[in-house]
């Protein structure tokens, strides 16, 4: 069954530090993997996007990796700011003549003054 | 650039009322989607659209139709409410060939 899980469920954490959130899926066939944030009362919005030959990618303070072994991926947010609070999503999609999107519960982050 | 818009925003609806929600996009997308989002779950897939003129059902289907009226626009109609159908309503689009999907703000329904 293709499926994503996320971890921790929640986290909170003091601004300025670093967190990092876990990504693991059995998703076949795969395509790509994609973090999203997710403003309370927002739609998604993409972060990154790792394809299978892609290991790490930058944008700004959230670096991704992807380990396409072991299936998993991770997102690590640097010097976390209070506008980071979100709630976080990794989406893997699978492209095997319709294109499908399998989306985790995703990792509320809530970053404290 | 609006990107992917939907309304209403909110809607409180009692047990068998009827609804349509509304979604367009202005990026000349070709797929649309349509998902709710419920508490502890990931979004599921109820509807979608491959292109103009074709709808196909999801994950999450039942009590729920759908029309691509063109290429802009994708609604969401819910015939006979009920209780189970609250939840928070994301219509997305895709581009042809493109990975990313955008979603629009969310309708967050009610059935009381």
């Amino acid at each position: 069954k293709n499926q994503v899980e996320q971890s921790p469920q929640s986290l909170i954490i003091l601004e300025g530090k670093n967190c990092t959130l876990q990504c693991n899926y059995t998703v076949s066939p795969f395509s790509n993997l994609r973090w999203y944030k997710q403003d309370t009362g927002r739609g998604p919005v993409s972060l990154t996007i790792m394809t299978f030959s892609e290991n790490t990618k930058s944008n700004g303070r959230y670096t991704a990796t992807l380990d396409a072994d072991t299936k998993q991926s991770s997102l690590h947010i640097t010097a976390s700011q209070l506008s980071d609070s979100a709630s976080y999503i990794c989406v893997v999609s699978q492209n095997s003549g319709t294109y499908k999107y399998i989306f985790g519960t995703g990792t509320r982050l809530k970053v404290l003054a | 650039n609006a990107g992917v818009t939907q309304t209403p925003k909110f809607q409180v609806l009692k047990t068998g009322q009827s609804m349509t929600l509304q979604c367009a996009q202005d990026m000349n997308h070709n797929s649309m989607y349509w998902y709710r989002q419920d508490p502890g779950m990931g979004l599921r897939l109820i509807y979608y659209s491959a292109s103009e003129g074709t709808t196909d059902k999801g994950e999450v289907p039942n009590g729920y139709n759908v029309s691509r009226l063109n290429k802009r626009e994708f609604s969401l109609r819910l015939e006979s409410a009920a209780p189970s159908q609250t939840s928070v309503y994301f219509c997305a689009s895709r581009a042809r060939g493109g990975t990313e999907a955008f979603f629009g703000q969310g309708t967050r329904l009610t059935v009381v």
